[in-house]
């Protein structure tokens, strides 16, 4: 299986900061990868996927960026909405595997 | 609009076997490369995918729950339904149904999930 390790776990930030969250695959997955957000008690949404393409709808402060093994959403003005946890997602293989998460909480 | 919804019991006992049906609306399970997926979530924890069925009867499972699951299809009542057997307290978890809506390419749309509680 292609493992997917996310850094950091969490992080602290405030509403206007520039946010990156980290991806790392243990193979290469081209850019065959997704951007999820999930609010409590909600089902995970799409932001980005194939890297790099934003879902239709989501903001244009969310963007993906990278290809191989190394993977960033960057979110470019953070904004109350976007307080959440964030799970990036590899589908190059038909064994589909998650990060395990990134919780984005106010500082 | 793509519309998804799982359905199943809250609790189940050890061993016993879960069966959720996930009815959905909006595309056809019968359309080239579609596909409708399976994903659980213990509370507190990550998002963990466990089955998939393509458009065309293909059957993709997790490798470590592969011996546990079924996942079958009906295309005429627009449903999808996932077994496990032998339940167990670390089974308990939210479970989402989500759309595929071609290869390579992520779950775009997810039902409100359900939430499967594993006790005696």
């Amino acid at each position: 299986d292609i493992q997917m390790t996310q850094s950091p776990s969490t992080l602290s930030a405030s509403v206007g900061d520039r946010v990156t969250i980290t991806c790392r695959a243990s193979q290469s997955i081209s850019s065959w990868l997704a951007w999820y957000q999930q609010k409590p008690g909600k089902a995970p949404k799409v932001l980005i996927y194939k890297a790099s393409s934003l879902e239709s709808g989501v903001p244009s402060r969310f963007s993906g960026s990278g290809s191989g093994t190394e993977f960033t959403l960057t979110i470019s003005s953070l904004q109350p909405d976007d307080f959440a946890t964030y799970y990036c997602q590899q589908y190059k293989s038909y064994v589909w595997t998650f990060g395990q998460g990134t919780k984005v909480g106010i500082k | 609009q793509i519309t998804l919804k799982e359905s199943g019991p809250t609790l189940v006992k050890p061993t016993q076997t879960l069966t959720l049906t996930c009815t959905f609306s909006g595309f056809s399970l019968s359309t080239y490369g579609v596909g409708v997926g399976w994903i659980r979530q213990p509370p507190g924890k990550a998002l963990e995918w466990l089955a998939l069925i393509y458009w065309n009867d293909d059957k993709r499972y997790s490798p470590s729950l592969r011996s546990r699951l079924t996942i079958t299809k009906d295309t005429s009542k627009n449903q999808v339904v996932l077994t496990m057997t032998n339940m167990d307290p670390v089974d308990t978890a939210t479970y989402y149904c989500a759309h595929l809506g071609s290869y390579w390419a992520p779950f775009d749309s997810w039902g409100q999930g359900t939430l499967v509680t594993v006790s005696s």
